[in-house]
């Protein structure tokens, strides 16, 4: 079965600009969670969606926003970029089913670098 | 989610058995302790969880305490692959069809085997 497909891996924006990031879950996954990784804050959950509907929603500004489509696919979009913003990040998912085993399983992450 | 406290560092000598202890003293009844990894800029992997027996798979064993305020995570021959920071998360595992996946990273235990 394929894993967690993000894209793209890489990608280098200037300030003010906007970025969208993808995210593919595992085939039959309904939960899609994106999390921000930076080396002073460490790893943090920003959202999570199910049934194309948001479930929860970290600390962070309403820059950051995201959708889930009908197949579960996921994209999350960060408007009006920042320095601060340059991070790695990931995306989760879970079969998130009543009885299921509970774990997440994440994507090797988008690198994104804010000159 | 309860707080988790793990030390920040450890080393571990190749073939040896490495045991990474998480404190969780505000666990609360109905939450599950999970071990996750973080091998350098990849995403997260699960390793294990567990609500108060021990438990053991193909990549680790926990050792959960029987009054369930610390558990001790087992790797029992570590190799060089199994160098990376290992996050241990106290949470409640999903109860519902719909969601609710966060998980709250720590600092987590940065692991380094010793060739």
């Amino acid at each position: 079965k394929a894993g967690v497909t993000q894209t793209p891996r890489y990608l280098i924006k200037t300030r003010g600009q906007q970025v969208t990031l993808s995210c593919s879950p595992i085939s039959g996954h309904r939960s899609v969670s994106w999390y921000q990784q930076t080396p002073g804050q460490g790893l943090q959950f920003l959202f999570e969606y199910f049934s194309e509907t948001q479930r929860n929603k970290g600390n962070f500004p309403g820059r950051f926003s995201g959708r889930q489509f009908s197949n579960s696919r996921s994209e999350m979009n960060v408007s009006t970029l920042e320095l601060g913003d340059s991070a790695l990040y990931l995306c989760a998912s879970s079969l998130a089913k009543k009885g299921s085993s509970y774990e997440q399983y994440f994507g090797p992450g988008t690198r994104l670098t804010v000159t | 989610d309860a707080k988790t406290t793990q030390p920040p560092s450890m080393d571990c000598a190749e073939g040896r058995a490495a045991n990474l202890p998480c404190n969780h003293s505000t666990i609360s009844g109905n939450e599950y302790v999970y071990w996750y990894r973080q091998i350098h800029s990849q995403g997260p992997q699960y390793i294990i969880h567990g609500l108060k027996n021990n438990e053991t798979n193909e990549m680790a064993s926990l050792i959960i305490t029987e009054d369930r305020k610390s558990s001790t995570l087992i790797l029992p021959h570590a190799t060089l692959r199994d160098t990376a920071v290992y996050y241990c998360i106290v949470r409640v595992p999903t109860r519902s069809n719909f969601g609710n996946e966060k998980l709250t990273f720590g600092t987590g235990t940065r692991l380094t085997i010793i060739p």
